[in-house]
């Protein structure tokens, strides 16, 4: 099945500061999609990216899916302690339609 | 109405015990999925129903039993866990999944805890 890796694990940052999260695969992604876990909470979809080279924004959030369709990155603007929690990449589909793989994931904290 | 519900929120069972877990969407979606979360780690898949017919069974240990009575209802049948198996039980539920993929949408999940 299809498999990504992510990183950073952890990210700690000052409120103000951007942040990064990568995912990257071996293998040519049919799309990804992104997630986001507040502190006790459960995963909500950000968006999904199916196009090569693709770039989405939602406010401070930029996406990114890279041209070869085998990483993509979730960017934050000038974060806020609001921004704080785990941000989750997913790879869909494949030969296993409905088979949701994520990261790892990347742990958020802001400092105020 | 974009809400996934599911009960109870918490759960503690001892190992000789037999609950269920319950999940409700009236998206009419017709996929409807159960994860199994551990601390600081992903969401693992567990079970796919898609058109109210098992599609997806992620090898998942016979203790763990779901069924989808109709379109819009999930359980998870739970018989026999270890503690091993306490964890945050995530439901989802989207359109019909195809190759490019659809968003999933979960539910706040049941911590379950097994002693």
């Amino acid at each position: 099945g299809q498999q990504v890796m992510q990183i950073p694990q952890y990210q700690h940052v000052q409120e103000g500061e951007d942040f990064t999260t990568y995912c990257n695969s071996s293998t040519t992604l049919s799309n990804i999609q992104w997630y986001k876990q507040r502190p006790g909470g459960h995963p909500v979809f950000l968006i999904q990216l199916v196009k090569s080279g693709e770039v989405k924004k939602q406010k401070r959030l930029t996406f990114q899916f890279g041209e070869a369709k085998k990483n993509s990155s979730l960017h934050i603007t000038a974060t806020q302690t609001t921004d704080v929690g785990t941000y989750f990449c997913a790879v869909a589909g494949g030969t296993s339609y409905g088979k949701l793989t994520f990261g790892q994931g990347t742990i958020l904290t802001v400092h105020p | 109405d974009t809400e996934v519900t599911q009960t109870p929120k918490h759960l503690v069972m001892g190992m000789t015990n037999k609950k269920s877990l319950k999940c409700e969407q009236h998206m009419g979606h017709r996929a409807m999925y159960w994860y199994k979360q551990k601390a600081k780690k992903p969401p693992e898949l567990m079970f796919v129903y898609s058109y109210e017919k098992l599609s997806i069974n992620e090898s998942v240990p016979s203790r763990f039993s779901p069924e989808c009575p109709n379109s819009s209802l999930l359980n998870l049948h739970l018989h026999a866990l270890q503690p091993e198996d306490s964890a945050l039980y995530l439901c989802a539920s989207s359109l019909i999944p195809g190759l490019a993929g659809v968003t999933q949408y979960f539910g706040p999940g049941t911590r379950l805890t097994v002693t």
